[in-house]
């Protein structure tokens, strides 16, 4: 069975530092990975998503994240991060339905602050 | 700008009352879901749907909620009594296939007094 884990249900960063959101999956076969923005009092926004090409995934509001198999990881980055940027992130793994369905998999989401 | 659609936005009522919720999905769209957020639990799969036919509602207590699809455009998740612990946001996603993202309504903010 797929699942997905975040590891840091809190993150703190300064406006213009690295953002670094961790996600670690497991799956016995090639997952399928998202990444969603929520903001306060909204539903859930694609940021970016792998499918099986480019390893590295770029996605909106100049966030990427990067499929490590090896690691079995898809951990979210931002180079420069702004005020706009503090919400909270969720990592999502696709399949595990029955016979041939799918159902997305959410981790527990990590709550990202950006300080002045 | 195709959107999947919840309503109502905010809902209150009294402990042992019938509330229903209604989710009109995305167009061409052939699998709903239906989501419950909360503090405790963050996003916790309720039901789904593929084609209208009911895949998976283990997520779901059975004796109180209940999820339909009577048509294409429209998803219900009905919950008969409702009870203080069902106060969450109910949120609605649709998609059509595991290598495309969900897209997610708004939610029904539910409280139960």
């Amino acid at each position: 069975a797929q699942s997905v884990t975040q590891l840091g249900s809190h993150v703190s960063v300064s406006e213009g530092a690295l953002v670094l959101l961790r996600c670690n999956y497991s799956s016995s076969v090639p997952p399928y990975l998202f990444w969603y923005v929520q903001y306060p009092n909204q539903g859930l926004q694609l940021l970016l998503k792998y499918t099986s090409a480019a390893t590295l995934v770029k996605g909106i509001n100049g966030f990427e994240a990067e499929f490590k198999k090896s690691e079995t990881s898809f951990h979210l980055t931002k180079p420069s991060a702004h005020m706009s940027d503090a919400a909270e992130y969720f990592c999502a793994v696709s399949g595990g339905g029955t016979s041939g369905t799918y159902k997305y998999i959410f981790g527990t989401g990590t709550r990202l602050k950006v300080l002045a | 700008d195709a959107r999947v659609t919840q309503t109502p936005r905010h809902k209150v009522t009294e402990m042992g009352q019938e509330v229903t919720m209604r989710c009109q999905p995305i167009l061409g769209h052939n699998t709903v879901f239906w989501y419950r957020q909360t503090m405790m639990q963050g996003l916790e799969l309720l039901a789904y749907f593929r084609n209208r036919a009911p895949l998976d509602d283990s997520g779901m207590p059975k004796d109180r909620f209940s999820a339909e699809m009577p048509d294409a455009t429209l998803a219900t998740l009905k919950i008969q009594p409702s009870e203080p612990r069902d106060s969450a946001v109910y949120f609605c996603a649709s998609g059509f296939g595991q290598a495309t993202e969900a897209f997610f309504g708004q939610g029904t903010r539910l409280t139960v007094v």
